[in-house]
């Protein structure tokens, strides 16, 4: 079976840190992939996402994520976060034709001033 | 309002009770997903549908049914309700496969 895998369930750091959260996906073919944000209370919302080309993306916020096909990974960083960065992160692939998406178990960040 | 909504956003039922959540959108997308969110278990798929009439199981359907009868509905009942399926429902849609899958607020159902 597919599966995403995110290595850190939960982190702490202070603000002006730097963050970095790790991805892999168990699929050899041709993937989609995305990061997600859900603040607080809200719904999931769209961090990034690659679906071909330049492997490092940049998506809203100053987040940014490389995709490396021979490492099945989908890192996502950030230089230097801010307290309103406290959220849950997903990773997500898609690789089927039905736009179905496989979700890693997320990870919680806490932003501390 | 254009979007996508579900209703209600919070639900206490009784343990065998039927339940069902609605998921609307507004942008005539194509596939609609619903997802369970379970802590340690990131999102699940339990239903999602190509189009109006085609729906087809994802990895957690047990103890859920759908519907779709209009492109921009997507209920989801619960048909006698258990207590493992406490949980945040979140429906989702995507316009096109090259794009990414928007979602609505989620639905808070508590079983008791």
């Amino acid at each position: 079976a597919q599966s995403v895998s995110q290595h850190n369930h939960h982190v702490i750091l202070s603000e002006a840190a730097s963050l970095e959260l790790g991805c892999n996906y168990s699929y050899g073919g041709t993937v989609n992939l995305f990061w997600y944000v859900q603040y607080p209370g809200q719904h999931l919302q769209l961090l990034l996402k690659y679906f071909s080309g330049d492997p490092l993306v940049k998506g809203i916020k100053g987040f940014e994520a490389e995709f490396i096909k021979s490492k099945f990974s989908f890192n996502l960083r950030k230089p230097s976060v801010q307290w309103s960065d406290t959220a849950e992160y997903f990773c997500a692939v898609n690789i089927d034709s039905w736009g179905k998406l496989q979700f890693g178990a997320g990870t919680q960040v806490v932003v501390t001033p | 309002d254009a979007g996508i909504t579900q209703s209600p956003r919070y639900k206490i039922t009784e343990t065998g009770r039927q339940v069902t959540l609605m998921c609307h959108q507004t942008w005539s997308h194509s596939y609609m997903f619903w997802y369970r969110q379970d802590l340690g278990h990131g999102l699940r798929l339990i239903y999602y549908s190509a189009a109006a009439d085609i729906t087809d199981k994802g990895e957690v359907p047990d103890g859920y049914v759908v519907s779709r009868s209009k492109t921009e509905n997507f209920p989801l009942t619960l048909e006698s309700a258990t207590r493992s399926q406490t949980s945040v429902y979140f429906c989702a849609s995507i316009g096109t496969l090259d794009t990414e899958a928007f979602f609505g607020q989620g639905t808070r159902l508590t079983v008791v």
